[in-house]
């Protein structure tokens, strides 16, 4: 069965280094997302992206987060220098359109 | 914007027995989906079921079913046959058609599920 893979599954960083976290969205999707969950709290949405440009983000998606897809498989999130207030459960998620979003397994981040 | 509101923080089942977890929701909207998600301690996101707005049969996948009453914006969870394997908490999510396809998920606070043996 097709699913979202995500890697690293724990990414831990110092403050103010940049990270990078990798999704492999299911093959035939074409709706990519990212979301983010603070230990405890609720899920909450990041970005949107499509036709390779971000169809709606939220505002914690500031200046320090940016999205690519740099090849035909791959989705990144990268947050160029993070705070510790950036450690979080950080989930991918992609949908074919209309419907259901798969999830990915999640990236631990932790920033020290 | 939307809301999604889940008013209960725990609940707990005994194992073999039903259970039915709340949802409520906030839109002005008349054509949306709804979803109930899984998260076990691995913490993956897991999709459980489904229910478009404009269905007025309730979706149902196995043991679990919903009971979507659109005029009161409720969507409530059924989990039949409780196994130990349900235990987890579980969120339920709104998805507007309105701004077409890549539109995003509204998740609620969650609930944590606890299935006594």
């Amino acid at each position: 069965e097709p699913e979202v893979t995500q890697t690293p599954s724990h990414q831990v960083t110092q403050m103010g280094q940049e990270v990078i976290l990798r999704c492999v969205p299911i093959s035939n999707h074409l709706y990519f997302y990212w979301y983010r969950q603070i230990l405890g709290q609720k899920v909450e949405f990041l970005v949107s992206f499509y036709n390779n440009e971000i169809s709606e983000k939220s505002e914690i998606f500031d200046d320090q987060f940016s999205v690519e897809r740099p090849d035909g498989s791959n989705f990144t999130l990268k947050i160029r220098s993070t705070k510790l207030e950036d450690s979080a459960m950080y989930f991918c998620a992609s949908s074919a359109g209309l419907g259901s979003a798969f999830f990915g397994q999640g990236t631990r981040l932790t920033v020290v | 914007a939307q809301t999604v509101t889940q008013s209960q923080p725990e609940m707990s089942v005994q194992e073999a027995e039903t259970v039915t977890l709340s949802c409520t929701y906030d839109t002005s909207e008349s054509d949306y989906y709804l979803f109930w998600y899984k998260q076990p301690p691995s913490r993956q996101m897991i999709l459980v079921i489904r229910q478009e707005a404009y269905k007025q049969q309730n979706a149902t996948e196995n043991r679990f079913s919903v009971n979507f009453q659109k005029a009161a914006k409720s969507f409530s969870l059924k989990i039949s046959d409780s196994q130990l394997g349900d235990a987890a908490m579980y969120f339920c999510a709104y998805r507007t058609t309105l701004s077409g396809a890549n539109s995003k998920l509204t998740f609620g606070k969650g609930i944590t599920l606890s299935v006594r043996p």
